[in-house]
């Protein structure tokens, strides 16, 4: 099953633009990750953001963390037509299976 | 690094054959985890291994399906029997700390 839930679960936007991503998961975790997918192709690792931080940056991604909503957003800051994937948040949790769950992705379409 | 690697990148079989998917994963990675994609259900976790040992393979939808780690630098899944259901994109991915690093996956269409 999945653990986190993504909204939108689409958007489309002019180069140049920022585009946020929500992710809304339901246990404690122990982190939380963010992948992109280009279409055709495996995930690649974005950014990792701990259960005891609530923001971190990496380049033009902006990544925050809201435990006790028990939800995450991602940001991209200008965005670029490169940037068009389908981008997941996967969170790790504190106990039980030691493995990533992903959740169910949004798919970026940025227009040049 | 060659990054994690897969083989085959596609393969189509027919109903009720086996199929065996192979992963290379980066070298000194510890984990080994295997995930399917649909449009359906999304990704699953379908097994993953520590130190070559299987630790949780609650995901493995059914008795068809099995996966083995001879050591370090190998694994696979297999199906046996296939069937049309199991159409997906399989990945590999490992990982020696936090990231996960992903393999281009193998597309199964079974007919």
């Amino acid at each position: 099953s999945q653990q986190g839930e993504e909204d939108p679960q689409a958007l489309s936007i002019q180069e140049g633009e920022n585009a946020t991503m929500n992710c809304s998961y339901k246990t404690s975790i122990n982190n939380l990750q963010w992948y992109r997918q280009n279409s055709g192709r495996g995930l690649v690792h974005l950014i990792l953001i701990r259960s005891n931080e609530r923001e971190k940056h990496s380049g033009r991604l902006r990544v925050t963390l809201d435990t006790s909503k028990k939800s995450s957003s991602l940001l991209i800051t200008a965005s670029r037509a490169a940037d068009t994937a389908s981008y997941f948040c996967a969170t790790f949790m504190d106990t039980g299976r030691r493995a990533l769950t992903f959740g169910s992705g949004t798919r970026l379409q940025v227009q040049p | 690094d060659a990054g994690v690697i897969q083989s085959p990148r596609h393969e189509v079989t027919e109903m009720g054959q086996e199929v065996t998917l192979r992963c290379k994963p980066i070298s000194g990675h510890d984990y080994l985890f295997w995930y399917r994609q649909t449009m359906m259900r999304g990704l699953e976790l379908l097994i993953y291994f520590n130190n070559n040992v299987p630790i949780d393979d609650s995901g493995m939808p059914e008795d068809r399906f099995s996966a083995k780690m001879p050591n370090a630098s190998f694994s696979t899944l297999k199906i046996q029997p296939s069937e049309p259901r199991d159409s997906a994109v399989y990945f590999c991915a490992s990982r020696k700390f936090y990231g996960y690093t992903f393999g281009s996956g193998t597309r199964l269409t079974v007919v």
